[in-house]
């Protein structure tokens, strides 16, 4: 079956250190890959976006890998801030498909 | 900084009644979506639209209706509403005319509850 996955369970970091979050995903074949920040009660926020001819792409203190052999994007906020937390979302869209199919998303606390 | 607006953002009210949530953008989007999410779960696409007078159902059956009648304006209608239909929805728009990847931009929900 399709599936996104996404760590269920909350990313703990100090702050100033690096945060990695990672999307895995099973029998899609992705033209691109977003990542969305959503905090409490709000809606998603888009980041960045990757497609499937790039294997990195970097904005600010943001960078975002794509590996299609390992069917897995990586999601890294350098220098981490307690304003960075929140639940980040993976999304993808496939060759031919019409959707973003999203993640459930994995929930960041940068610790001060 | 939101160009895209949902009203009402929390709504309480009592089976069986008809409910209209509103979704409206100024960005001139033509692609819109309407999304449900449950607290730590994934967005389920119910229903999207590709412009005017076009609207599709998405993944996740749904006894709610969509209309497009305007560029700028995709409500979702509950004719009846039940307990299960309690959760969050989402809508959100995106340029269709420079690319299937373009991002979605959202509202901040609808907290829907039916008693």
């Amino acid at each position: 079956s399709q599936k996104i996955e996404q760590n269920s369970e909350a990313l703990n970091i100090q702050e100033g250190k690096t945060a990695t979050l990672t999307c895995n995903y099973t029998n899609y074949s992705p033209a691109y890959l977003q990542w969305y920040r959503q905090d409490p009660g709000r809606g998603p926020v888009f980041l960045l976006l990757i497609r499937e001819n790039e294997k990195e792409k970097r904005k600010e203190r943001l960078k975002v890998t794509f590996d299609t052999t390992l069917k897995q994007s990586l999601f890294h906020i350098t220098a981490s801030q307690p304003a960075d937390s929140a639940t980040y979302l993976c999304a993808l869209g496939e060759t031919g498909g019409f959707k973003t199919i999203f993640g459930a998303g994995t929930r960041l606390f940068v610790k001060a | 900084e939101a160009d895209i607006y949902q009203t009402p953002r929390y709504l309480v009210i009592g089976t069986g009644k008809k409910i209209t949530l509103e979704c409206s953008q100024t960005m001139g989007h033509d692609k819109m979506y309407w999304y449900q999410q449950d607290p730590g779960m994934e967005l389920h696409l119910i229903h999207y639209s590709y412009g005017v007078n076009s609207t599709e159902k998405g993944d996740l059956s749904s006894e709610s209706t969509v209309s497009r009648i305007r560029t700028e304006h995709f409500p979702l209608t509950l004719e009846s509403a039940r307990p299960s239909h309690t959760s969050q929805y989402l809508c959100a728009s995106s340029d269709g005319g420079r690319g299937r990847d373009q991002p979605q931009h959202f509202g901040d929900g609808t907290r829907l509850s039916i008693l």
